[in-house]
């Protein structure tokens, strides 16, 4: 099993979908989570960490489940400029992180 | 505030040839990291350095140096560079290891 997994779509949804990736990781031991966005051909942008608690920032929401060892992202009333690739980190407490490989969120009229 | 700066942005290399990647961050982060981004292979980490002063290796450091210059500068060497090397390279720099990642705009070099 790879250390983190993700789906990698792509998602093709029309606007003011909902739409939900989720993230699995492999180690018990992973504690801190996020999710980044990437658009064609750019860097990788911070989105939001993922907190025990859940956290939701507008119309994105991120959850972990630490029982089942994975982290979501749900997108409400998606735009289309919500296109790209939603990517996954985890890191186990140290300076390594690990990315998944992307999913790829495609938002049409 | 320019966060972290990146050059070159594209860069074509001969077999052989060496070459050094800039980093720099404008932000006092104490961590920096260089990473690696093939098609389908997502990001992966060359070297970090923790804090000033330190470098470790990452998950794919071979044919790679780096030296953190001071807390500010991160460079990535290829000494003798080969087509395998050809990808897109990004610093990211961060508070601590738990903090999410500032990334510069990516350097794409070839290796012909």
């Amino acid at each position: 099993r790879k250390e983190v997994e993700q789906d990698p779509g792509p998602f093709n949804v029309p606007e003011g979908a909902t739409v939900a990736f989720n993230c699995t990781y492999s180690n018990s031991a992973s504690q801190s989570f996020f999710w980044y966005r990437q658009d064609c051909r750019k860097e990788p942008k911070l989105l939001m960490s993922v907190y025990s608690s859940g956290n939701e920032d507008g119309r994105f929401t991120a959850q972990l489940n630490r029982a089942s060892q994975y982290i979501s992202l749900l997108i409400r009333d998606s735009k289309l400029s919500d296109s790209a690739t939603y990517l996954c980190v985890v890191i186990k407490g140290s300076y390594i992180p690990t990315f998944g490989r992307g999913t790829s969120l495609i938002v049409h009229p | 505030n320019a966060g972290v700066t990146q050059t070159p942005k594209f860069q074509v290399l001969k077999t052989g040839q060496s070459m050094t990647l800039q980093c720099a961050q404008d932000m006092n982060h104490n961590s920096m990291y260089w990473y690696r981004q093939d098609p389908g292979m997502g990001l992966r980490l060359i070297y970090y350095s923790a804090s000033e002063g330190t470098t470790d290796k990452g998950e794919v450091p071979n044919g790679y140096n780096v030296s953190r210059l001071n807390k500010r500068e991160f460079s990535l060497r290829l000494e003798s560079a080969a087509p395998s090397q050809t990808s897109v390279y990004f610093c990211a720099s961060s508070e601590s290891w738990d903090d999410g990642y500032t990334f510069g705009s990516g350097t794409r070099l070839t290796v012909v």
